[in-house]
C-alpha cells in the first residue's frame, strides 16, 4: 500500500541551527511527493515539492531531494527561524488526487 | 491571494446528532476534497468530488458521510449520526485540475469537531 512516515517531536531548536525533519514513503507506483506546513491556526500550506526522482524542491531556504533509491523526501534548512515555528507534514500522491500524509512534526525554534 | 475557507473553526456536538462542515473553495477550482485528522494521527483522505460527483472515496467514508456541492460557491461535509471517534480536524481543499498528479491542493485552516 501507500503510506509516509515521518520522524516523530516535537523538535525543538535555538534559532539559526541546522534542521533536518525525516520521511520515508511506500508506494505503489511513482509517486509525487511532497511537504506541507501547518502556522498555528492557518490550514495545511504547501512549502515544496517534486514529482520525480533525484529532483529537488526547495522553498523560503528548505529543501529536500526525492531519492528513490533510499524512498526518502528529508526535509532540509541550514538556519531555521523563529517564524518556521509550526508542524511539517511529508505527503505523497499516486496517479489521482488522494494525498498520504505523515502523522506531522513539530518544530519549535526558540530565540 | 485566493484562499480557502471552512466554517466552523470548532464544533460540539452530542453523539448521535447530525453535523454539517462547511468550506469555500477556491473560486475557479474545479476539484474539492475532505480529509480529517484525529488527534495524534495521521491527515486521512475522506473523498474527493469533481463535477457534481464523488471521484474518490476512501473505506472510512462509509454511509454515514455525504458530500455536497449545494451552490456555486460552498462544499459541505455532512454527519449524519455522530459517533465519538467522527472527534477529530477536517481539513477541506481544492485544486484546479488534474495533471498528472503534479497538481496542488490547497487546503482550508480546519474545523474541529468534538463528539461528546
Amino acid at each position: 500500500g501507500n503510506s509516509v512516515t515521518q520522524m516523530e517531536g516535537p523538535v525543538t531548536l535555538s534559532e539559526e541551527a541546522f534542521l533536518t525533519i525525516n520521511c520515508t514513503y511506500t508506494a505503489t507506483g511513482y509517486p509525487s511527493l511532497f511537504w506541507y506546513v501547518q502556522y498555528p491556526g492557518e490550514g495545511l500550506q504547501l512549502l515544496l515539492k517534486a514529482t520525480k526522482a533525484d529532483d529537488k524542491g526547495s522553498n523560503k531556504g528548505f529543501e529536500a531531494t526525492y531519492r528513490k533509491e533510499t524512498t526518502s523526501f528529508h526535509l532540509e534548512k541550514g538556519s531555521v527561524q523563529v517564524s518556521d515555528s509550526a508542524v511539517y507534514f511529508c505527503a505523497l500522491r499516486i496517479a489521482g488526487n488522494q494525498f498520504y500524509f505523515g502523522t506531522g512534526t513539530s518544530l519549535t525554534v526558540i530565540p | 491571494e485566493p484562499e480557502v475557507t471552512q466554517t466552523p473553526s470548532h464544533q460540539v456536538t452530542q453523539m448521535g446528532q447530525e453535523v454539517i462542515l462547511r468550506c469555500v473553495p477556491i473560486s475557479n477550482h474545479l476539484y474539492f476534497y475532505w480529509y480529517r485528522q484525529i488527534l495524534g494521527q495521521k491527515v486521512e483522505f475522506l473523498v474527493s468530488f469533481y463535477n457534481n460527483e464523488i471521484s474518490e472515496k476512501s473505506e472510512i467514508f462509509d454511509d454515514q458521510f455525504s458530500v455536497e456541492r449545494p451552490d456555486g460557491s460552498n462544499f459541505t461535509l455532512k454527519i449524519r449520526s455522530t459517533k465519538l471517534e467522527d472527534s477529530a480536524m477536517y481539513f477541506c481543499a481544492s485544486s484546479g485540475r488534474l495533471a498528472g498528479g503534479k497538481e496542488t491542493q490547497y487546503f482550508g485552516p480546519g474545523t474541529r469537531l468534538l463528539v461528546l
